[in-house]
């Protein structure tokens, strides 16, 4: 499979603690991308890295991209009852027939 | 808002029925692409249309038919479906040409054949 893995599939945290959600992938990429999903709602694009770039900020977010591991991390610090939602990470391989593949995301619950 | 809007939000159909999916995005992108989502799977990619000519077509069953009459509006025509074919339809635009950076997602159709 050429999909990204997210990791862990699930976790929950209090409200206030940083969450750390993981994400693995087996072919090179042009870039990788986060997204937040809402229950039953459509994806929202987080935050892009390129290839070419180690680390990635955007408000309480933080994203890591290790291309000699092909992992990469997103972290959200401070967490909020709203940050509540499943978060999939996507890969851009250039194009192809796969598109923008994406893994099967990590479900975060905060704890109020 | 994203900027693309999915109708309907929900949608209940027999086997032997004919419907169609209608997205629309007021963002002025090139590309635009359905996706299926079904739980437990990874989002599937199914057709991606770019400048209103099909780039992708990943081997989706015929009983899909996707249209695009242009650059703003996508749709996706439903015959003799299977209930395995239940999920969540989302439809998603982007700036660029049919590259894979930044999508915009409508909120979705939720499908259940019956």
């Amino acid at each position: 499979s050429q999909q990204g893995e997210e990791d862990p599939q699930a976790l929950s945290i209090q409200e206030g603690e940083n969450a750390t959600m993981n994400c693995s992938y087996k072919t090179s990429i042009n870039n990788l991308q986060w997204y937040r999903q809402n229950s039953g709602r459509g994806l929202v694009h987080l935050i892009l890295i390129r290839s070419n770039e180690r680390e990635k900020h955007s408000g309480r977010l933080r994203v890591t991209l290790d291309t000699s591991k092909k992992s990469s991390s997103l972290l959200i610090t401070a967490s909020r009852a709203a940050d509540t939602a499943s978060y999939f990470c996507a890969r851009d391989s250039g194009g192809g027939a796969d598109g923008l593949t994406f893994g099967k995301g990590t479900h975060l619950i905060i704890q109020p | 808002e994203t900027g693309v809007t999915q109708t309907p939000r929900h949608l209940v159909m027999g086997m032997t029925n004919k419907k169609s999916l209608k997205c629309e995005q007021h963002l002025g992108h090139n590309a635009m692409y359905w996706y299926k989502q079904s739980a437990k799977k990874p989002l599937e990619l199914m057709f991606v249309y770019s400048l209103e000519e099909r780039v992708e077509n990943n081997s989706v069953p015929s009983r899909f038919s996707p249209e695009c009459p242009n650059s703003s509006h996508l749709f996706l025509h439903l015959h003799t479906l299977q209930p395995e074919d239940s999920a969540l339809y989302l439809c998603a635009s982007s700036p660029g040409q049919g590259g894979y950076e930044k999508l915009f997602f409508g909120s979705g159709t939720q499908l259940s054949v019956l």
